[in-house]
């Protein structure tokens, strides 16, 4: 079945630092891609997706690119803030739309 | 500013009690789901619907049911609260009839059960 894998956390950077948050897949046909952030004491919020190959999602400095060849969507962001501190979900759509599967999570906290 | 609310935030609750979590969304979305995050931040879907009258378990047994009388309420019901219930649940939904728009999420009820 579907499936999707993500890095371990919990990830620890210093403000201004570079990031890399690890996301592969694997799902037949055509899949979406997605990452979801959560802050603390919340639900998660989209913050980027990517519906076919070599497309790139970016908000708020954030950005992945759908790469088919290497089923991958790795998030990376130049200069990380203090208030990115979150656990990021990386997820995919099948070509379907009829299931929906989520990364274990990772965390992120951004020390000042 | 949310478009699906859920209510109660927090909520602390003895041994039995029934308990119905709330859901509302004001986006017409007709699926709807509700997980169970567990401590390790894991995500489990417990339940979804893809319309009015219409309900699934999802992947994670739970003991909890749903109804979908009006596409914009989906509410969660525990008969008789346990200890093992304690967890965050967190409802969603998703535009038209494909998942590829992605999921709006609320903001959670995080559950105690004492």
């Amino acid at each position: 079945g579907d499936s999707v894998t993500q890095m371990e956390g919990p990830v620890t950077l210093s403000e201004e630092a570079f990031l890399t948050i690890n996301c592969t897949y694997t799902a037949t046909g055509y899949p979406s891609l997605f990452w979801y952030v959560q802050y603390p004491g919340e639900g998660l919020q989209l913050l980027l997706k990517a519906t076919k190959a070599d497309d790139k999602g970016s908000n708020k400095g954030f950005e992945a690119t759908y790469r088919k060849e290497t089923t991958s969507f790795h998030l990376e962001k130049g200069s990380v803030q203090v208030s990115d501190s979150a656990v990021y979900f990386c997820a995919l759509s099948d070509d379907y739309g009829q299931n929906f599967v989520f990364g274990p999570g990772t965390r992120l906290s951004v020390l000042p | 500013e949310a478009d699906i609310y859920q209510t109660p935030r927090y909520l602390v609750i003895g041994t039995g009690k029934k308990i119905t979590l709330e859901c509302s969304q004001t986006m017409g979305h007709d699926k709807m789901y509700w997980y169970q995050q567990d401590p390790g931040m894991e995500l489990h879907l417990i339940h979804y619907s893809y319309g009015v009258n219409s309900t699934e378990k999802g992947d994670l047994s739970s003991e909890s049911t749903v109804s979908r009388i009006r596409t914009e309420h989906f509410p969660l019901t525990l008969e008789s609260a346990r200890p093992s219930h304690t967890s965050q649940y967190l409802c969603a939904s998703s535009e038209g009839p494909w998942a590829n728009y992605g999921y709006t999420f609320g903001s959670g009820t995080r559950l105690t059960v004492v």
